[in-house]
């Protein structure tokens, strides 16, 4: 089972930022925050992830608060191509073993003109 | 660069047939998972390799599923026999390690007649 509670839709005007908030309450020390998105007809695309600090990329900016029992993803442009389904993951990160992906039914963002 | 490459885009074919789905994970990475993704189950891991050895496979629903992984830059998830309810999307991902992001393909949509 998914170990992340996501809102299942928004919408956000195009130009604005787009923040999606994820719920991860029972998550441990050593598990690590995801963010991957799906657009229609196409596989999941990798956007960022991070333990406790606050991460930013070419594509968006992860905010984790100080408790980690809560995250945001910030889209701060959000244009027509970043219509999708986007999927928050919370999973460990070890040297000697996997913690596999699990993908739960993710928020479905619509850019609206 | 050419990321992780997936044939047929499409199949369909009837019960009872055999399926070969195929994977061309992203040269130098030495992880690669094959996932499912229905609309009443989401996407599932079925099965993952690293260094071309099986280390999990059990997210594979019945005997009637197999995967390989001959070499490093090629697998295949064979269905026999196939049934309806095999129907869905199959995504292949790659990643350089085994806990790195993973890369996905843009799947095989298989519909079982």
């Amino acid at each position: 089972d998914a170990k992340t509670t996501q809102p299942p839709s928004m919408d956000c005007a195009e130009g604005r930022a787009a923040n999606l908030p994820c719920n991860h309450s029972t998550i441990s020390g050593n598990e690590y925050v995801y963010w991957y998105r799906q657009i229609h007809s196409q596989g999941p695309q990798y956007i960022i992830h991070g333990l406790k600090n606050n991460e930013t990329n070419e594509m968006a900016s992860l905010i984790i608060t100080e408790d980690r029992k809560s995250s945001t993803l910030i889209l701060p442009h959000a244009t027509l191509r970043d219509t999708a389904v986007y999927y928050c993951i919370v999973r460990a990160v070890m040297k000697t073993s996997y913690d596999k992906v699990i993908f739960g039914p993710g928020t479905s963002l619509s850019v609206i003109p | 660069d050419a990321g992780v490459i997936q044939s047929p885009r499409h199949e369909v074919t009837e019960m009872g047939q055999e399926v070969t789905l195929r994977c061309k994970p992203i040269s130098g990475h030495n992880s690669l998972f094959w996932y499912r993704q229905t609309m009443m189950r989401g996407l599932e891991l079925l099965i993952y390799f690293n260094n071309n050895v099986p280390i999990d496979d059990s997210g594979m629903p019945e005997d009637r599923f197999s995967a390989k992984m001959p070499n490093a830059s090629f697998s295949t998830l064979k269905i026999q026999p196939s049934e309806p309810r095999d129907s869905a999307v199959y995504f292949c991902a790659s990643s350089p390690l085994l806990n790195q992001p993973q890369h996905f393909g843009d799947g095989t949509r298989l519909s079982i007649l």
